[in-house]
């Protein structure tokens, strides 16, 4: 069965700390990975990979993926409260009578960071 | 250019009424889909279009049908409110397969 796991569930820093969130997956024809920001509403794209040992960045935000080992990493560096949210992991394509458009979810990783 | 509007915000059902929650694009995207979020819990597929006159069960479809009678409408219809449905119901959409582009959001009680 197609899934993806995040770790950890939650997570609570302090402002200036570097945090690391974790994704695994298995997935039956893997196609690309994505990483969204959720804060009190809709999800909102930060990153997709879909080559292994490319990282991608955006000021403070990097991603990176291993498609060998079957996980991605979200690091943040210098954290501020801003960055304190739900973050997912979703994979595609997920197999819904051939569509080549469909996410499959983690959980979320929920990060609180404190002043 | 709005990209993917949701109404209501909010609404509060009794157990067994009906209602239709709306979903708008105005970005010519081929896919749309419905997804419900429950506490602490991903987002999981309820319904997906790929195209107008085109829709299929995701997941989570049980008690719930849509319909793409147009490319930027993707109604969803809960015939027979149950408290299982209690939830908040993300409206997204896509070019093509990678990123999805959400809307705000409707929660939904029933009671």
């Amino acid at each position: 069965e197609d899934k993806v796991v995040q770790s950890p569930l939650s997570l609570v820093v302090h402002e200036g700390d570097t945090v690391t969130l974790n994704c695994s997956y298995e997935v039956t024809n893997f196609r690309s990975l994505l990483w969204y920001k959720q804060e009190k509403k809709a999800p909102t794209f930060l990153f997709m990979l879909t080559s292994s040992g490319i990282e991608k960045k955006s000021g403070r935000l990097s991603s990176i993926l291993d498609k060998k080992e079957l996980f991605s990493i979200l690091n943040i560096t210098a954290t501020q409260t801003g960055d304190s949210a739900v973050y997912l992991c979703a994979v595609g394509p997920r197999n819904y009578g051939g569509s080549q458009g469909n996410l499959i979810f983690g959980k979320g990783t929920k990060l609180s960071v404190k002043p | 250019n709005a990209g993917v509007t949701q109404t209501p915000k909010f609404r509060i059902l009794k157990i067994g009424q009906s209602m239709t929650l709306q979903c708008t694009q105005d970005m010519n995207h081929n896919y749309m889909y419905w997804y419900r979020q429950d506490p602490g819990m991903g987002l999981k597929l309820i319904y997906y279009s790929v195209g107008a006159g085109i829709t299929d069960k995701g997941e989570v479809p049980n008690g719930y049908n849509v319909s793409r009678s147009t490319t930027e409408d993707f109604p969803l219809r809960l015939e027979l409110a149950a408290p299982s449905q209690t939830s908040v119901y993300f409206c997204a959409s896509s070019l093509t397969s990678g990123e999805q582009y959400f809307g705000p959001g409707t929660r939904l009680t029933v009671t």
